[in-house]
């Protein structure tokens, strides 16, 4: 299975200023189409998660432009420009590009 | 308005069965493939199963493969998860989603005796 490892785990933020979230898979999860199949995604206190970003760098319809994803093979980031109150949760890469589907161990970003 | 709503969880013995159904509303169903992703208590997100938009082909992780079955209906634009053998490690709420975009809120299914 390809393994996604997150770092930071816990990422404490001053508001008004930028924060990033890492992501490593363990094989490239650039398939054969030539796509490159990462997402991330937000899970908010008592909420469902919501996908911000699709193929490293494609923000969702309704994310806010403050959220950015780059990156490519093996090495992805989330980054938010700067960080607002409602930010508060904890979020996610994803890897679909092989089976099975697979989670990083997600990133809870607090307000500091 | 898009919508995803399961239900079918619940408390069940280990050995047990549940079937978990989720009604879909408010966008195209059969342009999506779909999804069970779950989230043990406390835990982090886990991709259960898949099928593609046809019904045709369905993957499972394998801590689920020979228990769960995956399965759709487009023209009721419903998708189901029948769980046997349950496991006390599979209590979870399990979220529906429609390609990763569209996601319900839970239903929480407990495996205790």
């Amino acid at each position: 299975d390809v393994v996604m490892t997150q770092s930071p785990l816990s990422l404490p933020v001053t508001l008004g200023q930028p924060a990033s979230v890492s992501c490593r898979s363990s094989q490239s999860l650039v398939r054969s189409d030539g796509g490159t199949y990462l997402s991330w995604f937000q899970q908010r206190p008592g909420q469902s998660p919501r996908r911000l970003i699709d193929k490293v760098s494609n923000r969702d319809s309704g994310v806010p432009d403050r959220f950015s994803g780059s990156g490519s093979g093996t090495d992805f980031t989330l980054k938010i420009s700067r960080v607002e109150a409602e930010d508060v949760g904890i979020y996610y890469c994803m890897q679909y590009a092989l089976w099975p589907h697979t989670f990083g161990q997600g990133t809870k970003l607090e307000i500091k | 308005e898009v919508q995803l709503v399961e239900s079918g969880g619940g408390l069940v013995q280990p050995g047990g069965s549940l079937r978990l159904s989720c009604a879909a509303s408010g966008f195209t169903f059969s342009d999506h493939w779909m999804s069970w992703i779950r989230q043990a208590p406390g835990r982090g997100l886990e991709w259960v199963a898949h099928i593609n938009q046809h019904g045709s082909d369905k993957y499972y992780v394998d801590s689920v493969k020979g228990r769960f079955t995956i399965s759709r209906d487009n023209t009721k634009n419903s998708l189901s998860l029948e769980m046997n053998s349950l496991r006390v490690e599979d209590t979870a709420v399990y979220y529906c989603t429609g390609s990763t975009l569209h996601w319900g809120q839970g239903t929480l299914v407990t495996v205790s005796s």
